[in-house]
């Protein structure tokens, strides 16, 4: 079964530094968002992505966070300078090209910030 | 998005059927009701969606009120593997590219 991979699936860094979360969604889907879950809260939308732009973004999406899809393969999260309350669960998902479909999720990096 | 209501928590026990209930009694004619679930810390899975008839797949059974005011997943034997945080979702599909947005969700508990 086609599966959305994310790596890594740890990562820890110091306060301001920047970090670059990967994803590569399935092969056929055209649409790609990132969620965060802080631990204990709700899953909470980031940003959706498609046809090379922003569809659509969160208050949480600020001016620190971009998302890049550099090539046909990869689709990345960067966070320009980390903040203590950036440490949470990252999932990335995609959907394919029509609506009424699903959406399947990556098993998430955890990113920790010190 | 319509907002959904769910029970914080449920149990129950491995083998008999799991029943988790959904109120959405805003929801509107284009929206959709979606399940899916999270495995501990996992990526949220997705488990079955459905308009307005019931749907049942390989997982599940969703049983949509007529009025669409509520709804009911089913999981007919529960085993071990099934305890999660389970989501109800309603999403309106005019657009493509649309967010989910997660409540609380019900945590559901098999015992054996």
């Amino acid at each position: 079964e086609p599966e959305v991979t994310q790596t890594p699936s740890h990562q820890v860094t110091q306060m301001g530094q920047e970090v670059i979360l990967r994803c590569v969604p399935i092969s056929n889907h055209l649409y790609f968002y990132w969620y965060r879950q802080i631990l204990g809260q709700k899953v909470e939308f980031l940003v959706s992505f498609y046809n090379n732009e922003i569809s659509e973004k969160s208050e949480i999406f600020d001016d620190q966070f971009s998302v890049e899809r550099p090539d046909g393969s990869n689709f990345t999260l960067k966070i320009r300078s980390t903040k203590l309350e950036d440490s949470a669960m990252y999932f990335c998902a995609s959907t394919r090209d029509r609506p009424n479909t699903e959406a399947f999720f990556g098993q998430g990096t955890r990113l920790t910030v010190v | 998005d319509a907002k959904t209501t769910q029970p914080p928590s449920m149990d129950c026990a491995e083998g008999r059927a799991a029943n988790l209930p959904c109120n959405h009694s805003t929801i509107s004619g284009n929206e959709y009701v979606y399940w899916y679930r999270q495995i501990h810390s996992q990526g949220p899975q997705y488990i079955i969606h459905g308009l307005k008839n019931n749907e049942t797949n390989e997982m599940a059974s969703l049983i949509i009120t007529e009025d669409r005011k509520s709804s009911t997943l089913i999981l007919p034997h529960a085993t071990l593997r099934d305890t999660a945080v389970y989501y109800c979702i309603v999403r309106s599909e005019i657009q493509g590219a649309q967010k989910l947005v997660f409540g609380q969700g019900t945590r559901l508990t098999i015992n054996p």
